[in-house]
């Protein structure tokens, strides 16, 4: 049973570009959580979602970022115009069942230059 | 006041010590606790979840004291291996709130 995928693992972007990154949870789970982390700081939440609903967005920055959980195909992160304060880790997590344990992907590390 | 909050340490113990730290929530509907370890620039890993009745694994020992309103951890006969930034993490219905963590450092 794989765990969570994200890919790709490391992602270089100039400002200005597209950044995608992609999550797909363990098999059966149904819930999707995304997180950043910036150098030496806590994980910040940034959106829930489960098969083709957004349930809870109040971490995504307003402008730019989007993220989407088609019902076939992973979830999406997408952050438009990428400037140099997005460059972070970006973890996602799933989980089959509410309350129960997360289980995280190997993270994607943005690098804006 | 934050929902989850954790002392962030570092806390410098020498191989072999007992170390333990608290986790504390502010909402006492709260219903699931777990502790993650996260080493640098890894992801978090589950490490344990946590119940009223206290559980171990190993040399982990995790509590929960619902009327207090905190969680804790205890590492017993800590091992280098062991350095490294343990994660609190409470979830309310949907909602998986993450403490800062507190950062561990096991000398030699």
């Amino acid at each position: 049973n794989a765990g969570v995928m994200q890919n790709p693992r490391h992602l270089v972007r100039r400002r200005g570009q597209e950044a995608r990154l992609r999550c797909s949870p363990m098999k059966g789970h149904s819930h999707v959580y995304w997180y950043r982390q910036l150098p030496e700081e806590g994980l910040k939440f940034m959106v829930y979602l489960q098969k083709e609903n957004i349930i809870d967005e109040s971490g995504m920055p307003k402008e730019r970022f989007s993220a989407e959980f088609p019902k076939e195909g992973p979830s999406i992160l997408r952050i438009q115009q990428v400037v140099r304060g997005d460059s972070a880790a970006y973890f996602c997590a799933s989980l089959g069942v509410l309350d129960s344990p997360l289980h995280f992907g190997n993270g994607t590390r943005l690098t804006v230059t | 006041r934050k929902e989850v909050e954790q002392d962030p340490g570092p806390f410098n113990v020498p191989e072999g010590a007992t170390v333990a730290f608290n986790c504390t929530y502010s909402n006492s509907a709260s219903q699931s606790f777990f502790w993650y370890r996260q080493d640098c620039r890894k992801e978090p890993k589950l490490l344990m979840s946590v119940y009223s009745s206290g559980n171990e694994d190993g040399r982990f020992t995790a509590q929960l004291n619902r009327a207090s309103q905190y969680i804790s951890l205890l590492i017993r006969d800590s091992k280098l291996s062991d350095s490294a930034t343990y994660l609190c993490v409470v979830t309310r219905d949907d909602k998986i709130i993450f403490g800062k963590g507190t950062r561990l450092h096991i000398l030699p």
